[in-house]
């Protein structure tokens, strides 16, 4: 079973800034099955990025993914008071189908 | 636009079935190459992913519930349904009904919050 792990835990930064949210794998991932998520309190998540680097429709491009094998990373830029949000990476695992999700970084900026 | 919403009971007692649907407006059920999931959230915010069903009625189940779990289409409600037997409190969580591709889980319901409790 893959486990995905996430840092760090929480982050408190500042508007205009940057963020750097981590999500690293257990083994090697194809990056085509690796996910973002943002969910805002008492919202569900909302795809943000696919395939590790694919923008969701709608999404602005302060978001954007990167990484490959173990490492992966969501960098949001140009930080605004509404991006405060837990952010989950997700993982496709083909075979036997299923998902797992990591548990979560959550991004406060004041 | 597609939208989503749960419903069912809010309390369910230990060893007992939680039944939830999830009713789909704004699109038919039988979207090609969509699938309809469950997923829950614990209260200290973890996901999991409980299952999903083609939209030929092929159902994929996470090993770790698929004992226990069922998920049904009814076309003629345009609902999806879950079942969970034999629930404990660790099946106490908000869950999510979700249209997905086969590897992302793009649109959401807003959750329902289920509490196993005698």
């Amino acid at each position: 079973e893959i486990v995905l792990t996430q840092a760090p835990a929480s982050l408190s930064l500042s508007p205009g800034g940057r963020a750097t949210l981590s999500c690293r794998a257990s083994q090697s991932v194809s990056s085509t099955y690796l996910g973002w998520y943002q969910q805002k309190p008492g919202q569900a998540p909302r795809l943000l990025i696919y395939g590790a680097s694919t923008r969701d429709t709608g999404i602005p491009d302060r978001f954007s993914g990167s990484g490959s094998g173990t490492d992966f990373t969501l960098t949001i830029s140009r930080l605004e008071p509404e991006d405060s949000a837990l952010y989950f990476c997700q993982l496709y695992v083909s075979s036997p189908r299923g998902f797992t999700f990591g548990p979560g970084t959550k991004l406060h900026i004041e | 636009q597609v939208q989503l919403q749960e419903s069912g009971p809010g309390l369910v007692k230990p060893s007992q079935t939680l039944s939830l649907a999830c009713t789909v407006s704004g699109g038919p059920l039988s979207s090609d190459g969509y699938y309809w999931s469950w997923i829950r959230q614990y209260p200290g915010k973890g996901l999991e992913w409980i299952g999903y069903l083609s939209n030929t009625g092929t159902a994929y189940y996470n090993p770790s519930l698929k004992s226990r779990v069922s998920i049904l289409l009814d076309p003629s409600q345009s609902q999806v349904s879950l079942e969970l037997m034999s629930v404990t409190a660790a099946d106490t969580a908000v869950y999510f009904c979700a249209r997905s591709s086969l590897r992302w889980f793009l649109t959401w319901g807003p959750g329902t919050l289920v509490t196993v409790s005698s």
